[in-house]
């Protein structure tokens, strides 16, 4: 199977700041990746998918790039509601793994 | 609008069983594949399996395959899984979620079902 990482795995960062989130996959998925944000005691929320398309009501700072095994996704000015962790998911083909997760907070 | 909820909190005993279910509304059950996504405290979100209602083909990840059963009712909109010999590293929050058209993204999700199990 497929194994999904990401890093950092823990990003402080200040208001205001840009942040960016790395996802690996061992072996390429194409564009096949989305990323999800979960708020403490929430449920996850989609927020990209086919690795750069923005989910609908998602804010414009949150964007996705990268195809074949390596990813990004960047808020493009942190604001306090965005403290959350983020995972990227795998969807090429079964299992659809999820990567360990970055949590983000205000510095 | 599309609306996933789930069955209320469970406390099970070890090698019990546990049924959590999830109704949709809003959209054509039929359509959408709904998958199956658990979460240890203080842990990430793990992939179980997804099913196909119009069709019932399943798919489960390897580590549950023997253990789960996921299954659908079509008529009430609702969608099962089955854990089978409960262990205490089965706690988790249970999420059912949907599959995106054209992705197996997951749009919409349940708000979860916490299932604890304990002695």
């Amino acid at each position: 199977d497929i194994q999904m990482t990401q890093s950092p795995s823990s990003l402080p960062a200040s208001v205001g700041e840009r942040v960016t989130i790395s996802c690996r996959a061992s072996q390429g998925i194409s564009n096949s990746l989305a990323w999800y944000q979960q708020t403490p005691g929430k449920r996850p929320k989609l927020l990209i998918y086919h690795a750069s398309s923005l989910q609908s009501g998602v804010p414009s700072r949150f964007s996705g790039s990268g195809s074949g095994t390596e990813f990004t996704l960047t808020i493009s000015s942190l604001q306090p509601e965005d403290v959350a962790t983020y995972y990227c998911q795998k969807y090429d083909s079964a299992p659809f793994t999820f990567g360990p997760g970055t949590k983000v907070d205000i510095k | 609008q599309v609306q996933l909820v789930q069955s209320g909190a469970e406390v099970q005993k070890p090698g019990a069983s546990v049924k959590v279910s999830c109704t949709a509304s809003g959209y054509t059950f039929n359509f959408y594949a709904i998958t199956w996504v658990r979460q240890a405290p203080g842990q990430g979100l793990e992939y179980m399996g997804w099913i196909s209602p119009y069709q019932g083909n399943t798919n489960y990840a390897q580590r549950f395959r023997g253990r789960v059963t996921m299954t659908t009712d079509t008529s009430t909109r609702t969608a099962y899984l089955e854990v089978r010999s409960l262990r205490s590293d089965d706690t988790a929050v249970y999420y059912c979620a949907r599959g995106m058209s054209g992705a197996n993204a997951f749009d919409y999700w349940g708000q979860g079902t916490l299932v604890t199990v304990s002695s």
